[in-house]
């Protein structure tokens, strides 16, 4: 699977619009994005994946550049229920059989 | 999304005791369940792949006679922690994925998580 990078922390205004960056520059063509968010002391949510066209789902926007190099998770109005830990994950489409690699994501912070 | 429950959410044992968490497919069929375990301010880690009614696959460092794993089922796999000492208190979270044609094929989804204190 490839390597993504991440911010380790951003802020976020409450009601305003949350853009976290995820770097993934060694993807291969067969391989998706996942996002997941880790709230405190609860298991990990299932945002969204895509794998070239931008999606978009009840929770999140996904935003991936045309070389696939890069992507952005797009909270629209982000909440303060939003505070939580948010991992960008490259894997190929058989998710089913092999486990996630999780990275150490980005901790955002929503501020009231 | 699909749902996977754990029971119990939390768990308080004396030192050398054995603990059961028990985790479920709500509404899909999963092949394949993981076990991952988490410590304070770091990330998931693997514990190891359970597949419906084979052995589970221990990543390594993980002993496979400490934490022992039965899928059963399609909906059920449980992790004992046997001889439980307080080095294995943690957060033991499992994800469940690979329905059999339904709608869930290509997401993990994830329990809520045991947190196990060892004392």
């Amino acid at each position: 699977d490839a390597k993504t990078t991440q911010p380790p922390s951003m802020d976020c205004a409450e009601g305003r619009a949350a853009n976290l960056p995820c770097n993934h520059s060694t993807i291969s063509g067969n391989e998706y994005v996942y996002w997941y968010r880790q709230i405190h002391s609860q298991g990990p949510q299932y945002i969204i994946h895509g794998l070239k066209n931008n999606e978009t789902n009840e929770m999140a926007s996904l935003i991936i550049t045309e070389d696939r190099k890069s992507s952005t998770l797009i909270l629209p109005h982000a909440t303060l229920r939003d505070t939580a830990v948010y991992y960008c994950i490259v894997r190929s489409m058989d998710t089913g059989r092999r486990a996630l690699t999780f990275g150490s994501g980005t901790r955002l912070q929503v501020q009231p | 999304g699909a749902v996977v429950s754990q029971h119990p959410s939390w768990v308080i044992c004396k030192s050398g005791t054995s603990v059961k968490i028990e985790c479920r497919s709500l509404d899909f069929q999963a092949t394949t369940m993981f076990w991952y375990r988490q410590f304070p301010k770091q990330s998931l880690m693997l514990m190891a792949t359970s597949n419906e009614g084979s052995k589970a696959t221990y990543e390594q460092g993980v002993e496979k006679d400490k934490f022992l794993i039965n899928h059963a089922s399609l909906t059920l796999s449980t992790l004992t922690v046997t001889s439980a000492h307080p080095e294995d208190s943690s957060f033991y979270i499992c994800s469940a994925g690979g329905s059999l044609g339904g709608p869930y094929t290509d997401t993990q989804y994830f329990g809520p998580g045991t947190r196990l204190t060892v004392l």
